[in-house]
């Protein structure tokens, strides 16, 4: 019953570091997606997977990579942390329709400092 | 493009009074509609959906009607208890290169006893 699966959960970088972070969802979707959460702002695409070995885009990828080896892991890189990218990042996945809900993980929250 | 409008928060009421928080969207096709709710330290978790125009989404004696000549999807519940305290978030699913969820900004909602 673990659905999606999020770690770290919390994490402090300095400026110019680097980290990845790690989704796993067991329930065979073929879709997937990073978002980060920000104060007023809601949450905002970073990258998407529609299926292994694929990755786009989303509205504000810049900073940041992934990659979808596996159907049931997504991840996300960022290869020199700013402190703008100081958020809160959620990992989602769905089934591939256009009225299926997004299944969320619990959340990493991210300093850079 | 693709957008989600919600009411600034935060709203703030008494126990058993009604709630209406106001929800609109742009969208270039025919999207889905969902409302979310993310209770403190947790991910966003499904609370209703309505997948075409006049669908009403209930669930948890929360309600929303999909009105397509308004582009709107308005929240609302006849009487909040204080565990409805939670930030609330609408989303649009739409298809462009990939099935896309966007958000709207969030709401949250303060239930006093």
């Amino acid at each position: 019953n673990a659905g999606v699966t999020q770690t770290p959960k919390f994490r402090v970088l300095k400026t110019g570091q680097s980290m990845t972070l790690l989704c796993a969802q067991d329930m065979n979707h073929e879709y997937m997606y990073w978002y980060r959460q920000d104060p007023g702002m809601g949450l905002r695409l970073i990258h998407y997977s529609v299926g292994e070995g694929t990755t786009a885009k989303g509205e504000v990828p810049d900073g940041y990579n992934v990659s979808r080896l596996k159907k049931q892991n997504f991840l996300l890189g960022l290869e020199s942390a700013a402190p703008s990218q100081t958020s809160v990042y959620f990992c989602a996945s769905s089934y591939s329709t256009g009225n299926e809900k997004l299944f969320f993980g619990s959340g990493t929250q991210l300093s850079v400092l | 493009g693709n957008s989600v409008t919600q009411m600034e928060g935060p709203v703030t009421l008494s126990e058993e009074a009604f709630l209406t928080i106001n929800c609109t969207y742009t969208a270039t096709g025919y999207p889905s509609l969902f409302w979310y709710v993310q209770y403190p330290g947790e991910g966003l978790q499904l609370l209703l959906k309505a997948t075409k125009a006049d669908d009403k989404g209930s669930n948890k004696g929360f309600e929303a009607t999909y009105r397509k000549e308004t582009t709107s999807f308005h929240l609302e519940k006849g009487s909040v208890q204080v565990s409805d305290s939670a930030v609330y978030f609408c989303a649009l699913r739409i298809y462009t290169g990939g099935f896309k969820t966007i958000f709207g900004a969030g709401t949250r909602l303060f239930v006093k006893a």
